[in-house]
């Protein structure tokens, strides 16, 4: 399977705990997007890197949230300190940046958090 | 207000029937816009791009009005396989954040 990639599929953790997720692009995409999602709403942007560079991170992101692509291909999501209203859908996306307009991002199946 | 606005529905559809739906974007120099379909607990998926001259794929037919700040999408002939909900998307530059609305649910109902 060529798509991308996102693991663990689903996540418990207690309040007060560290996550992390890891998302696995399609092999030639440059861009990587992160988005939350939760129940009825439309996905809502956190991150993105072109390879490793991180380009913009949304004024909602909270310093426990932090996004790393280290070598331009993976990357990770790591919430520090979970609480309830982190409880949601990580979604993440890529796609190959070219010189011929916008071209369709690709997400992974995401990973379901649940925090109690 | 939200950059991407959409009613949220559902838009409760008989089958066979015509539906049809905007979205509204606020940032006047948003350059490229699509219809994602996003079915229950599933990720999105890209449906269509939106092309300034309007396009049609199969049953589906997307508008783009910039003098108003919208795009349209028009399911013919529904299916109950189109049940789902349709995010609309914008970009304000290429290769920046893809801009998300709310989505709109669609039940097509026999």
């Amino acid at each position: 399977d060529t798509g991308v990639s996102q693991n663990p599929r689903h996540k418990i953790t207690k309040r007060g705990q560290n996550v992390t997720f890891r998302c696995d692009p399609i092999s030639e995409h440059n861009r990587l997007y992160w988005y939350r999602q939760t129940l009825g709403q439309g996905p809502e942007f956190l991150t993105y890197f072109q390879n490793e560079a991180q380009l913009e991170k949304s004024r909602l992101l909270s310093d426990r949230f932090s996004a790393e692509r280290p070598k331009g291909s993976f990357s990770t999501l790591e919430i520090q300190r979970t609480e309830q209203g982190d409880s949601a859908m990580y979604l993440c996306a890529s796609r190959k940046l070219s010189g011929q307009g916008d071209t369709e991002a690709f997400f992974g199946q995401g990973t379901r958090l649940t925090v109690v | 207000r939200k950059e991407v606005e959409q009613d949220p529905g559902p838009f409760n559809v008989p089958e066979g029937a015509t539906v049809a739906f905007n979205c509204t974007y606020s940032n006047s120099a948003s350059q490229s816009f699509f219809w994602y379909r996003q079915d229950c607990r599933k990720e999105p998926k890209l449906l269509m791009s939106v092309y300034s001259s309007g396009n049609e794929d199969g049953r589906f037919t997307a508008q783009l009005n910039r003098a108003s700040q919208y795009i349209s999408l028009l399911i013919r002939d529904s299916k109950l396989s189109d049940s789902a909900t349709y995010l609309c998307v914008v970009i304000k530059a290429a290769g920046n954040k893809l801009t998300f609305g709310g989505g709109t649910r669609v039940l097509v109902k026999p």
